[in-house]
């Protein structure tokens, strides 16, 4: 069964540095998402992608935030300058049309010191 | 800006109990999507839904849209579906954004 996978699924590094969180979506799919999840709290969305470009975004998603897909598989979530706060569990999702059924990856847990 | 509740905040029950999770929001929606996360905090998507009701397994998922109310209901309860259960909506202009609830913590007991 095709299933969203991301890379890598623990990330630690020091503040002020630059990360690049992988995800590889479903083939066929279209539209595509990262989450965040700091520990304890709710799922939060930070931007949707569709087209090649940027089509939703958060408040959470500032300038220190960029999404790319490089290639025809790969969509990549980085944080230029990582700060404490940016500590939590990040998500990657896809879906097939817009508003249909997501599918997620299994997350990458960042942490920062 | 939809706010989405969930109720209760933590359940626990016996092996073989009926369970339910409530969720309610407070804005128009397309859909709302039923999902379990589970300690290795993994997720995954049980239900999309828009109207009426749909059902898989021991797993039954109902929303009435006027009432802007969802549950989540599971027959025969086990202890393998001790998990977090969150309610979470996609509004009809997003491109399929999410807000999700908080989460309902179910554990199931032997």
């Amino acid at each position: 069964e095709p299933e969203v996978t991301q890379t890598p699924s623990h990330q630690v590094t020091q503040m002020g540095q630059e990360v690049i969180l992988r995800c590889v979506p479903i083939s066929n799919h279209l539209y595509f998402y990262w989450y965040r999840q700091i520990l304890g709290q709710k799922v939060e969305f930070l931007v949707s992608f569709y087209n090649n470009e940027i089509s939703e975004k958060s408040e959470i998603f500032d300038d220190q935030f960029s999404v790319e897909r490089p290639d025809g598989s790969n969509f990549t979530l980085k944080i230029r300058s990582t700060k404490l706060e940016d500590s939590a569990m990040y998500f990657c999702a896809s879906s097939e049309y817009r508003g249909d059924e997501q599918f997620f990856g299994p997350g990458t847990r960042l942490t920062v010191l | 800006k939809n706010e989405v509740e969930q109720s209760p905040q933590n359940l626990t029950a016996q092996e073989g109990e009926f369970i339910t999770i409530n969720c309610s929001y407070s804005v128009g929606i397309s859909a709302l999507h039923w999902l379990q996360q589970h300690p290795g905090g993994g997720i995954v998507s049980l239900f999309m839904l828009s109207s009426g009701k749909k059902k898989h397994g021991r797993l039954i998922a109902t929303i009435n849209i006027q009432e802007k109310h969802s549950s989540l209901h599971i027959t025969a309860s086990h202890p393998r579906d001790s998990a977090v259960y969150i309610c979470a909506v996609t509004g009809g202009t997003s491109y399929g954004k999410l807000t999700f609830g908080q989460g309902t913590i179910l554990t199931v007991h032997p």
